[in-house]
């Protein structure tokens, strides 16, 4: 089955910076990635995602970006603000019911 | 538009008795309903597909027995744990795939708010 493995597990960063989080997937045939930012006890919110034939995509301060020969995604924020500290999960589609396979998450702190 | 509502939002159990959470897609219909289960300071798991008309397919690892998946109409899905344990005491969440955005190629999963549930 498909594994995603999402690195750092822990980020801190100041304010004004910029952050990376980055991860890795098995399953070859995977085709959508979302990045989803969580608060603390509420649902996962989509933040950006992108299909396998797409190499990059931006929105305002967020960018995410593939690799398909590597199998490696990642997510950029620029100009972080606080209201950016969160856990972020990377995931990937896989199998005919295009189930969602989710990284380990990254807690992102923003420090002011 | 594309919105997720969960019943109960947090519930809190006697071991050995069985509760049920509901999952509803509110503005939209969907074929594909999924089940998650997160632990603390954890990622999302997926527990099981639940299929409308059909029977639910399970994750490895995730009992059928008990935890029981109804998908009945379009825009209900329903988790059971059966005979729940303190080992159970988790955040349950839900997603749904809008079928007519699938049908335009769109895999986007839109999520429940999660129900908490504690064993005692």
């Amino acid at each position: 089955g498909e594994n995603v493995e999402q690195h750092p597990s822990t980020l801190s960063v100041q304010e004004g910076d910029s952050a990376v989080i980055k991860c890795t997937y098995s399953d070859s045939a995977s085709n959508y990635f979302p990045w989803y930012k969580q608060e603390l006890g509420k649902r996962p919110q989509l933040i950006i995602d992108i299909r396998s034939n797409v190499g990059e995509k931006k929105d305002q301060r967020i960018a995410v970006t593939l690799n398909k020969t590597a199998k490696h995604f990642s997510l950029h924020i620029t100009e972080t603000q606080p209201e950016d500290s969160a856990v972020y999960f990377c995931a990937a589609t896989w199998g005919g019911a295009q189930k969602l396979v989710f990284g380990q998450g990254t807690r992102l702190t923003i420090n002011p | 538009g594309a919105v997720v509502s969960q019943h109960p939002s947090r519930v809190i159990c006697k071991s050995g008795t069985s509760v049920k959470i509901e999952c509803r897609s509110l503005d939209f219909q969907a074929t594909t309903m999924f089940w998650y289960r997160q632990f603390p300071k954890q990622s999302l798991m997926l527990m099981a597909t639940s299929n409308e008309g059909s029977k639910a397919t399970y994750e490895q690892g995730v009992e059928k027995d008990k935890f029981l998946i109804n998908h009945a109409s379009l825009t209900l899905s329903t988790l059971t744990v059966t005979s729940a344990h303190p080992e159970d005491s988790s955040f349950y969440i839900c997603s749904a795939r809008d079928i007519d955005r699938v049908g335009r190629g769109y895999n986007e999963q839109f999520f429940g708010p999660g129900t908490r549930l504690t064993v005692l």
